[in-house]
């Protein structure tokens, strides 16, 4: 039972070069978000979806896009990479949303 | 929107030592509370939730209790262990919010032999 699946677990870009975080699970949950973590500062939500085809703005959207094809996968875009966005980012999924979430290994993100 | 704050920042007890942690939040229709683990360069794992229509959970050494009338909830973690070692996030939620956590900014316990 592999839950939430994150790729790539490392990387680095440089200033304005765009790409896409993976996430997957395969627990057939509606519920699907995206969390960027940075020191002190806890975990804060930046899109999350209720289900395929539906998506919406956490607290800190700016300069991320995603979408929801399938109920499993939510990738996570990153448009023009900016040194602000370094950070770990963390997919999780719930099958509802009143149900705990379970989250990834995370994606280690650097920005020079 | 909703805030959530936690206390301490750092927390360093003995082992054996009991370790309690408190949030407090703003949005009085939040309604679920969970409490996450995270050790060092893994993912957070939920160790014990809560909802509103209960004043108490257990599970074995860990324990969450809120006050929905003052707004808070914290964390006691009894007969504590190293491997208690890790930062520990709260989070609350409500009802109507298609389950957006809002997190505290966590508490670093350190448990010394």
């Amino acid at each position: 039972n592999a839950g939430v699946t994150q790729t790539p677990k490392f990387q680095v870009l440089k200033t304005g070069q765009s790409m896409t975080l993976q996430c997957a699970q395969d627990m057939n949950h509606e519920y699907m978000s995206w969390y960027r973590q940075d020191p002190g500062m806890g975990l804060r939500l930046i899109h999350y979806s209720v289900g395929a085809g539906i998506t919406d703005q956490g607290e800190v959207p700016n300069g991320y896009n995603v979408s929801r094809s399938t109920t499993e996968d939510f990738p996570l875009r990153l448009l023009s990479a900016a040194p602000s966005q370094t950070s770990v980012y963390f997919c999780a999924s719930s099958s509802t949303p009143r149900q705990p979430q379970h989250f990834g290994d995370g994606t280690r993100l650097s920005i020079l | 929107g909703e805030n959530v704050e936690q206390h301490p920042s750092t927390l360093s007890v003995q082992e054996g030592d009991s370790a309690v942690i408190k949030c407090t939040y703003s949005d009085s229709a939040s309604n679920y509370f969970p409490w996450y683990k995270q050790e060092l360069g893994k993912r957070p794992q939920l160790i014990i939730d809560i909802r509103s229509n209960v004043g108490e959970k257990k599970d074995q050494r860990i324990a969450v209790t809120l006050n929905k009338t003052a707004k808070h909830f914290s964390l006691h973690i009894t007969e504590t262990q190293p491997e208690d070692s890790a930062v520990y996030f709260c989070a609350a939620s409500r009802a109507d919010s298609w389950g957006k956590l809002q997190f505290g900014a966590g508490t670093q316990v350190v448990v010394t032999p």
